[in-house]
């Protein structure tokens, strides 16, 4: 099955922890993303690789940190946790020569109490 | 920087009537329009997209034009459906250097009744 995965699907932890989420994609797309879903449903890119390559990096707190191994994996690693932090957090893909047209995974929902 | 305006946040309709969603944009480059839909606790996925003016797009009895004399994308609909309750977003993306940086709009939701 050609798509995008995220792990974990939920994830509950308490502020100052660190967290972790992953992303792989199949699809043999040359670029990944993450998104920061609210609560208001405002999709708000955070950052973006080509090929294992940051191209974007919005402004977001410095205890957010991606990493990319290959073209078909982003992660994103959140050092000391904050309760604004509570979000869902949506990784995507998309292809050079097609506009940009995201593939979005279903999401890591993250509860930080 | 780029921009997108969706200025419906919430739009409830009985069903069988049409329905128009309102997306304008701003962007100092020629831009890929998109319509992204969300259902309740699913991902966003691709509804329609375009970068040619004036040429009508159209899926699963949505369509859309984009008008670049009015940097406008509104999606339509004639008849809508119970299943087309969701949250509809309008999004570009400009290329820079050969990558993309999509812009959202803030959504909008749809919600049909019987």
């Amino acid at each position: 099955e050609t798509a995008v995965f995220q792990t974990p699907n939920y994830h509950v932890t308490q502020v100052g922890n660190e967290v972790s989420f992953n992303c792989k994609q199949t699809l043999g797309h040359d670029t990944m993303y993450w998104y920061k879903q609210d609560s208001k449903k405002l999709l708000k890119i955070m950052f973006s690789y080509n090929n294992k390559q940051l191209i974007v990096n919005e402004t977001v707190p410095r205890r957010f940190s991606p990493q990319s191994s290959d073209k078909a994996h982003l992660n994103l690693r959140i050092k000391s946790v904050e309760p604004e932090d509570s979000a869902v957090y949506l990784c995507a893909s998309s292809q050079r020569g097609t506009g940009g047209e995201q593939y979005f995974g279903p999401g890591t929902r993250l509860t930080v109490l | 920087g780029d921009s997108v305006t969706q200025t419906e946040g919430l739009v409830t309709l009985t069903k069988g009537l049409p329905v128009m969603l309102n997306c304008t944009y701003q962007t100092t480059y020629s831009p890929f329009l998109f319509w992204y839909v969300q259902h309740l606790n699913e991902a966003p996925k691709l509804l329609l997209k375009s970068s040619t003016d004036n040429k009508r797009t159209e899926h699963q009895g949505f369509y859309a034009t984009l008008h670049k004399s009015s940097s406008s994308f509104h999606l339509q609909k004639s008849s809508v459906q119970l299943s087309d309750s969701a949250l509809y977003f309008c999004a570009l993306t400009q290329t820079s250097g050969g990558n993309y940086k999509p812009t959202f709009g803030k959504g909008t939701s749809l919600v049909v009744h019987p």
